[in-house]
């Protein structure tokens, strides 16, 4: 089955203690990209990566990072993780993205992070 | 600068009545629009794109969305509600000339009562 998949789906953490969220992705696809939910803001997009070791910082990347090292995986990590950063998480994968097309972004089941 | 709004942030209908969720987008560029919908504690999902072909989109589900050029505009319609339209919507636009620059609306929540 064509899926993304994201782990875990719930974490409570405290502040300051490192933290990788992981996204895998079984279609093939070259574009990821990490967003974040907050009510009333809608999806924000953290970091995104066009393909293989080629990533680029979204609309709110401050305190994220994250690493492309194979096609299927694009993990979330938290250095340093803050109150502020408490926030449902969602991973997505399109074909592609650019040129002349834009291709569906399908979406994970979403990681909903609490950092005390 | 591109933005994206949905101008309303809560919808409530009847069953059985017509559905409108509105989005207007500012753009310089020619613009690829979405439809997503997210029902409660689940993904996002497709409903609908527009990509410079046909300016009226269908959907899944019944939902359908029009294209206005000159209203910067792309709303959402369905003839008529079922109680299972009850979700999130997001209305998502992306451009051509910075394509992987993808922006979300703030998102719309419908609401449908028997």
């Amino acid at each position: 089955e064509a899926q993304v998949t994201q782990n875990p789906r719930y974490l409570i953490t405290v502040t300051g203690k490192k933290l990788t969220v992981t996204c895998s992705q079984n279609m093939n696809h070259e574009y990821m990209s990490w967003y974040r939910q907050d009510p009333g803001l809608g999806l924000r997009q953290i970091y995104y990566s066009m393909n293989v070791e080629v990533t680029d910082k979204g609309d709110v990347p401050e305190g994220y990072k994250v690493s492309r090292k194979e096609k299927r995986n694009f993990p979330l990590i938290l250095e340093s993780p803050s109150p502020n950063q408490t926030s449902l998480y969602f991973c997505a994968s399109s074909l592609s993205v650019g040129g002349s097309s834009y291709n569906e972004q399908f979406f994970g089941p979403g990681t909903r992070l609490t950092v005390l | 600068a591109q933005s994206v709004t949905q101008l309303d942030s809560h919808v409530s209908v009847s069953e059985g009545t017509p559905v409108l969720l509105r989005c207007n987008y500012s753009s310089s560029y020619s613009p690829s629009l979405f439809w997503y919908v997210q029902h409660p504690n689940k993904g996002l999902q497709l409903l609908l794109k527009y990509t410079s072909a046909a300016t009226l989109v269908k959907g899944i589900n019944g939902f359908e969305a029009e294209f206005k050029k000159s209203e910067t505009s792309f709303h959402l319609t369905k003839p008529s509600a079922h109680m299972s339209d009850a979700a999130e919507y997001f209305c998502v636009v992306t451009w051509y000339s910075s394509a992987s620059k993808i922006i979300f609306g703030s998102g719309t929540r419908l609401s449908i009562r028997p």
